[in-house]
């Protein structure tokens, strides 16, 4: 089955500057690449995704790109402010279907930003 | 606007007992899951459905068990409560592209 593994699993830094977090998955069928945000206490919340046809997309502040041959996907976040600090997981999906609609999560990296 | 929700915020239920963390989806999705929540190990599926009476085992599905009669609720069953099944629960809907969770229920097993 898929595996999922993120880096770093704790990531300070200080408000203003960028984040990056990583991911890694081992089967090429995967073809969707959500990443979620957590803040204590509340459900993953949906920020940004990005499928197998694109290799980058950016919405504000955050960015995502995917590099299907090495299989890795990474996250980023610029001008880090306060509010961005939470626990972030990548995932990947083969589909909508039945079960290749199971998303296999990484293990979580929180992100602590800093004033 | 997507509705999951689960039937507690916090239980605390005592060893050996049998207890039933339920989920309802108002979408009309096929598929749903469970997942349990620890630190440092991230979200691991402990049970799938993708239809009504289906069901598929996910990683960890040893001391679980669920049903699904409808469509709309996903029920997680714990046969006989155990102090390690002390986590928070999350129920998702949807799958890939259409994944939403619920708020979580965090179980303590005493």
């Amino acid at each position: 089955g898929e595996n999922v593994e993120q880096h770093p699993s704790t990531l300070s830094v200080q408000e203003g500057d960028s984040a990056v977090i990583k991911c890694t998955y081992s089967d090429s069928a995967s073809n969707y690449f959500p990443w979620y945000k957590q803040e204590l206490g509340k459900r993953p919340q949906l920020i940004i995704d990005i499928r197998s046809n694109v290799g980058e997309k950016k919405d504000q502040r955050i960015a995502v790109t995917l590099n299907k041959t090495a299989k890795h996907f990474s996250l980023h976040i610029t001008e880090t402010q306060p509010e961005d600090s939470a626990v972030y997981f990548c995932a990947a999906s083969k589909g909508n279907t039945g079960t290749a609609s199971k998303l296999t999560f990484g293990t979580g990296t929180r992100l602590q930003v800093t004033l | 606007d997507v509705k999951v929700t689960q039937s507690s915020r916090y239980l605390v239920k005592r060893t050996g007992e049998k207890v039933f963390l339920e989920c309802v989806q108002d979408m009309d999705h096929e598929n749903m899951f469970w997942y349990r929540q620890d630190p440092g190990l991230g979200l691991r599926l402990i049970y799938f459905s993708y239809d009504v009476k289906m069901k598929e085992k996910g990683d960890i599905p040893e001391g679980y068990s669920v049903s699904r009669e409808k469509k709309e609720r996903f029920s997680l069953i714990l046969e006989s409560a155990s102090t390690n099944q002390t986590s928070m629960y999350l129920c998702e809907s949807g799958g890939g592209t259409e994944a939403f969770f619920g708020q979580g229920t965090r179980l303590t097993v005493v």
